[in-house]
């Protein structure tokens, strides 16, 4: 089993329409979670990081299940601009460092 | 405001050559430095960590070396590429007290 898994998608969501992933994790010591979003061929750049209580940037939320062990991510009144791969991570303190832990993203198309 | 580059952005390479990749970060002392391959269609991959000049973890044993010669510089090397070494190479840091993760604009390495 993965650590930290996605469903690779592709999500085919229509323009304006609101659409959501989850991340689930396995490891329960995981501490922080971050969303990722990946343009094609592009390095992966920090959209949001999540909180316990769950955070909304713009028309983006993240939230955190601690007791189920996922996060998502929800998108509002999608944009054509919004299609890329979103990845999700996890991190933890291990024994004598910190740890990423990725998840191999879920590809989202926005469609006019 | 900290930044990082990584060159070159694309290189295509014959098999049994060797590979130089450089990183290097502006704007921050002593950060933690990685290096992480992503295969097409996959997730990312860690391959070394650095916490400081000359302190090198591997993660995934390899024909592939890193060195850290300065505080901001981290180099990814190979004596000799494998057809299996293609792929998109990202150099990222981290702030030690910090738990987001920057990335670099990546490198794409085709071997032929």
């Amino acid at each position: 089993r993965k650590e930290v898994e996605q469903d690779p998608g592709p999500f085919n969501v229509p323009e304006g329409a609101t659409v959501a992933f989850n991340c689930t994790y396995s490891n329960s010591a995981s501490q922080s979670f971050f969303w990722y979003r990946q343009d094609c061929r592009k390095e992966p750049k920090l959209l949001m990081s999540v909180y316990s209580s769950g955070n909304e940037d713009g028309r983006f939320t993240a939230q955190l299940n601690r007791a189920s062990q996922y996060i998502s991510l929800l998108i509002r009144d999608s944009k054509l601009s919004d299609s890329a791969t979103y990845l999700c991570v996890a991190s933890y303190l291990g024994d004598s460092n910190y740890q990423l832990i990725w998840g191999a993203g879920t590809k989202l198309i926005i469609k006019p | 405001s900290q930044t990082i580059h990584q060159w070159p952005a694309t290189l295509v390479q014959p098999v049994g050559s060797p590979l130089s990749l450089e990183c290097t970060v502006e704007g921050t002392s002593n950060p933690n430095l990685y290096w992480y391959r992503q295969a097409a269609g996959r997730g990312l991959q860690l391959l070394f960590y650095s916490v400081g000049i000359g302190q090198i973890s591997s993660e995934v044993p390899q024909n592939l070396s890193a060195s850290r010669p300065q505080d901001r510089q981290f180099i990814l090397s190979s004596k000799k590429l494998l057809l299996s070494d293609s792929g998109f190479y990202l150099c990222a840091w981290r702030r030690g007290s910090g738990n987001t993760i920057y990335f670099g604009e990546g490198s794409w390495l085709t071997v032929v």
